[in-house]
């Protein structure tokens, strides 16, 4: 299996901040990368796909970039509703894998 | 608006099959790839399988000796069996759809906590 480790595995932020969250994969993946967003009791949320395509409906301060192996994911400016745990996911072999998560909290 | 909805019991004796079903309404089952992930609580996420309408699974090898995914397209729904099941299956359990075209899942049910105890 390939093993994704995100890195932090917890952040803090103040609101306004540019904030980058590292996935590396354990082999290459090529450009099969995505990023998702999870509040508490709620369903993860597809933010970037393809390392770097932004999902309609998802605000532009987030993007993704990345190759490889390694890959971002950047909020250029925080916003109150981006502290949540963020996960990506490699689809590029069965089976997919996430990583452990990496959760952004207010300073 | 494309919704998922997962049902089924939340409690499961040990030993005993999880049985979950998925509903999909506002778009077809057919041309799309239907996962289940699953999250323990306070931890993180785990790709159990998938499902094409057409019936092929791809599932992953942790699990691959106890699960079974089917789909009924008559009813849009797409089902999980995961049996011989332990504490450590305990877990929010989700669908969700891959659309093939990006490799990513795009629409999410809500998710289902299921509990394993006696």
């Amino acid at each position: 299996d390939i093993q994704m480790t995100q890195s932090p595995s917890s952040l803090s932020a103040s609101v306004g901040d540019r904030v980058t969250i590292t996935c590396r994969a354990s082999q290459t993946i090529n450009s099969y990368l995505n990023w998702y967003q999870q509040k508490p009791g709620k369903a993860p949320k597809l933010l970037i796909y393809a390392t770097s395509s932004l999902q309609r409906g998802v605000p532009s301060r987030f993007s993704g970039s990345g190759s490889g192996t390694d890959f971002t994911l950047t909020i250029s400016s925080l916003q109150p509703e981006d502290f949540a745990a963020y996960y990506c996911q490699q689809t590029y072999s069965s089976p997919q894998t996430f990583g452990q998560g990496t959760k952004l909290e207010i300073k | 608006q494309v919704q998922l909805q997962e049902s089924g019991p939340r409690l499961v004796k040990p030993s005993e099959t999880l049985s979950l079903t998925c509903t999909v309404s506002s778009a077809p089952i057919s041309s799309f790839y239907w996962n289940w992930i699953r999250q323990p609580p306070g931890k993180g996420l785990e790709w159990i399988g998938y499902i094409y309408y057409s019936g092929r699974t791809d599932y992953n090898p942790s699990l691959k000796s106890r699960v079974a995914m089917s789909v009924d397209t008559s009813k849009n729904q797409v089902s999980l069996k995961l049996n011989s099941v332990t504490a450590a299956d305990t877990a929010v359990y989700y669908c969700a759809r891959d659309s093939g075209s990006s490799s990513s899942l795009d629409y999410w049910g809500q998710g289902t906590l299921v509990t394993v105890s006696s």
